[in-house]
């Protein structure tokens, strides 16, 4: 069964740092992944997804990476503001079986404080 | 254009009954899935359709879940005769050639 861990679970940082929210799968065997945006109370906001042929996405200050081979992904934040305060989850979808279907990680949840 | 809607947003309801949760997908997404999410963790698969097919549906925990689209657009999710353990955020996301999943805002649901 894949299991998805982020890493930190938690993290709270000054505005203008960058950051790096961490995610691995136990089974390395992913089709692609996408990182989402979740606000307290609200639904799941999807941020970048890396499709099966790319190694890495970006979205303004955005960026994220995976790496298949090792089943890794990393998303980083550049200049973070307080805005982006929320929970980051990733999620991936299996390279076989039912490849829709995302298995999700348990999420980190950032505060940027001013 | 409209994003993925779910009603109704909160659903509070006594032990035993049955409830239905709709979801109406982004206009042309062929891909339609069910998700539960308890507090602090990540969305958990339930099911998943392909137009009107249930392609997958091994998350559903057990027979008192099921849930249908029969005409491969809106989707309804029914739980029979409910128990307080099936209080969670029940969450829908659809999905067209990318495969990029959106999702609803979700139905709260509580058992007392």
């Amino acid at each position: 069964k894949q299991e998805v861990t982020q890493i930190p679970a938690a993290l709270s940082v000054p505005e203008g740092e960058n950051l790096v929210l961490n995610c691995s799968f136990t089974d390395s065997a992913i089709y692609n992944l996408q990182w989402f945006r979740q606000d307290p109370g609200k639904g799941l906001t999807s941020l970048l997804l890396i499709q099966s042929s790319q190694r890495e996405q970006t979205s303004g200050r955005l960026n994220a990476s995976l790496d298949k081979s090792s089943g890794r992904s990393t998303l980083y934040i550049a200049a973070s503001q307080p805005g982006d305060s929320a929970t980051y989850l990733c999620a991936g979808r299996p390279l076989t079986g039912t490849a829709s279907k995302l298995t999700f990680g348990t999420g980190t949840r950032l505060q940027v404080t001013l | 254009g409209a994003g993925v809607s779910q009603s109704p947003r909160y659903k509070v309801t006594k032990r035993g009954q049955d409830v239905a949760l709709r979801c109406d997908p982004i206009s042309g997404h062929v891909s339609l899935y069910w998700y539960r999410q308890a507090l602090g963790q990540g969305p958990e698969f339930l099911t998943y359709f392909n137009y009107e097919a249930q392609q997958d549906k091994s998350g559903l925990p057990n027979d008192r879940f099921s849930a249908e689209r029969p005409e491969g657009s809106i989707s309804t999710l029914t739980i029979q005769r409910t128990e307080q353990r099936d209080s969670a955020m029940y969450r829908c996301a659809s999905s067209g050639d990318t495969g990029e999943q959106y999702f609803g805002p979700g139905t709260r649901l509580t058992v007392t």
